[in-house]
């Protein structure tokens, strides 16, 4: 079955730039989203198709996806970025989640 | 205000069901399709199951297979998901989830319902 690999926590200083990395084979060739969920909230979609924003979502929320790596990018990250972050893609008829990656803003 | 809100959790005993219910509001909800995607206690986001917007296409994951039913009625704007042979293993909060127009993404949840499967 497919998978989306991504690291358990990634570390940022206030106004630096985080990367959350999401690995699967050939993910480039499909569309990939990211999701954002602080604790005790719903799941927030901030990236789409790769690199689309929703409206409402901050600029420096930006996405990429080529050969086997999707990423998030945060640029000038703020205290309110911390949070639980979840790439998603389809494979055929499943939707696969990354296992989530724990943004520490410190 | 667009909005999903979801019903029916509880608490329920290995071996039994339950019926979620998802009321969608503020958009045309016969145009979009849905899933459900659960969270078991401290763990991540797990996808269910998929159904399109006129019922004619329908998913499930693995796990769930045979023992999960998903359904909508677009004249009442509301989603189900039929649960039977429940296991310890299906604890959790459990989201409807709306479909982007393209459906590769999923662009607004419900507050999510708690499942809890315990003797």
């Amino acid at each position: 079955s497919y998978e989306l690999t991504q690291p358990p926590s990634v570390s940022v200083s206030p106004g630096q730039t985080a990367s959350i990395t999401c690995s699967g084979e050939k993910l480039g060739d499909k569309n990939a989203c990211w999701y954002q969920q602080k604790p005790g909230q719903s799941p927030v979609l901030v990236i789409y198709q790769d690199s689309k924003r929703p409206s409402g979502i901050p600029e420096r929320f930006s996405g990429s996806n080529s050969g086997n790596t999707a990423t998030l990018t945060i640029s000038g990250t703020q205290a309110m970025d911390e949070a639980d972050y979840y790439c998603q893609a389809w494979d055929s008829s499943t939707v696969v989640f990354g296992g989530g990656t724990k943004l520490t803003v410190l | 205000e667009v909005q999903l809100v979801e019903s029916g959790g509880g608490l329920v005993q290995p071996g039994g069901s339950l019926r979620l219910s998802c009321a969608a509001s503020g958009f045309t909800f016969s145009s979009y399709t849905m899933n459900w995607v659960r969270q078991a206690p401290g763990k991540g986001l797990e996808w269910v199951s998929y159904i399109s917007s006129s019922s004619s296409t329908i998913y499930y994951a693995d796990s769930v297979k045979g023992r999960f039913t998903i359904s909508r009625d677009n004249a009442k704007n509301s989603l189900y998901l039929q649960m039977n042979s429940l296991r310890a293993e299906d604890t959790a909060v459990y989201y409807c989830a709306r479909g982007t127009v393209g459906r590769d993404a999923f662009d607004i949840w419900g507050q999510g319902t708690m499942v809890t499967v315990s003797s």
